[in-house]
This record gives structure tokens, C-alpha cells and sequence, in this order.
């Protein structure tokens, strides 16, 4: 067990929908970054959040945007979702804003059908 | 940071050694050297990194070349419960996030 806890573990939608996923980082973890994996793509990163504030940003689409709140948990949001957006999303965090070793969650795996 | 190049899969026998190789010729002084698993579709696992010693854990050993070119990730004991996609990642030290390759898929037999 990592310590990094995601909600849901499994989420099915339809096209166009929208979805919030939802990350809880390890206690006292700073730095939130979410990673999504679909079949094709293998482990690309998103985004990371530090403390509050955006930090890294990485191949996110325009219509996925994330947040990390006053408490340190992080929520991924996801519209207009398509079939293409079928994938497992990891959530990790680490202690600082960079250098440290990053711990994953056991992701949300998400079917848009 | 460094490109790696590790073979796509490999194959061992439960209770002996696995020897995971990882290539990174290119690797700058300050990178450190980083390996992950994943266990079927659950999330990435840390297991170890150095950056030019040996490193050694309760889960697995990390032999470095003097060079830095080369890596190897020994599981000594392996078990069916191994069996994973092992990644090999070298990180600027101070950088954020990990960048992921394709991984090596090890699979233990019994």
C-alpha cells in the first residue's frame, strides 16, 4: 500500500459525459501528479500540482483540468469525454515539489462507452 | 532526461535471480537511475534507485556500471508474485515528474 488512495477504482460513462476523479496523496506529500495509461499509449504523464498551484504540465487534452485544494487532495476533471479516453488514470505523490521519489495510487480505470 | 533501453521481456525461473538490464549511454552526472514495476494494471511500484553506487533494499539490488552507462536490477529470490512490467528511468536529480518507457514485461515461471 502505497499511501496514495483514488476514488472511484472503476467508472463507466458515456460519450460526451463528464467525470471527476478523485486523489487523496500519501500523508504529508506535497506534490500531486496524475498519469494516464490506455493500451496504446503506455504511462504518459499529465500534470503534477504542488502545494496548491500548478507546477508541470504534460500531454493534458483541453478539455481535462485538475486542481489540487487547500487539503492536498487532488481531483482530475474529465469532459466531453470520447471513446479514446478510456483508460486507467493514476494519481501519485511525492514529498517535495521535485527531486523526490514518487509513490503511485492504484488508479481509476475509467470505459467510456 | 537519459533515453533507456531495456529488453521488451524476459523470462525466469521462480527462486532464482532475475537480472533486469537497462542501457543509458547518454546519462549526464546528475541523473539518477530509477526502476518501477507494474503488477498487472495496479499502479507503478517503486523498488529502488541510485546514482552511482550500488544500492541495495529489502526488494531488490541496483548494480550501476562505473561508467553509469548500464544498469541491472537483480530480484534475487524471484517468486511467482514478480512477475510485472519493470521499468527503468533515469531522472535529473531535482526534476518533477518520471517519464515511463516501454518496460521490460518479466514473467516468472514455476
Amino acid at each position: 500500500d502505497s499511501g496514495v488512495t483514488q476514488t472511484p477504482k472503476h467508472l463507466i460513462t458515456a460519450t460526451g459525459q463528464r467525470v471527476t476523479l478523485r486523489c487523496s496523496p500519501r500523508s504529508g506529500d506535497l506534490s500531486v501528479y496524475w498519469y494516464q495509461q490506455s493500451l496504446d499509449q503506455g504511462l504518459q504523464f499529465l500534470i503534477q500540482y504542488y502545494n496548491g498551484e500548478e507546477r508541470a504540465k504534460g500531454n493534458i487534452l483541453e478539455r481535462f483540468s485538475a486542481q489540487q485544494f487547500p487539503d492536498l487532495h487532488s481531483e482530475l476533471n474529465l469532459s466531453s469525454l470520447e471513446l479514446g479516453d478510456s483508460a486507467l488514470y493514476f494519481c501519485a505523490s511525492s514529498a517535495a515539489y521535485s527531486g523526490n521519489t514518487i509513490y503511485f495510487g492504484e488508479g481509476s480505470w475509467l470505459t467510456v462507452v | 532526461d537519459a533515453k533507456t533501453t531495456q529488453p521488451p521481456s524476459m523470462d525466469c525461473a521462480e527462486g532464482r535471480a532475475a537480472n533486469l538490464p537497462c542501457n543509458h549511454s547518454t546519462i549526464s552526472g546528475n541523473e539518477y537511475v530509477y526502476w518501477y514495476r507494474q503488477i498487472h494494471s495496479q499502479g507503478p511500484q517503486y523498488i529502488i534507485h541510485g546514482l552511482k553506487n550500488n544500492e541495495t533494499n529489502e526488494m531488490a539490488s541496483l548494480i550501476i556500471t562505473e561508467d553509469r552507462k548500464s544498469s541491472t536490477l537483480i530480484l534475487p529470490h524471484a517468486t511467482l508474485r514478480d512477475t510485472a512490467v519493470y521499468y527503468c528511468i533515469v531522472r535529473l536529480q531535482g526534476a518533477q515528474k518520471l517519464v515511463f518507457g516501454q518496460g521490460t514485461r518479466l514473467t516468472i515461471n514455476p
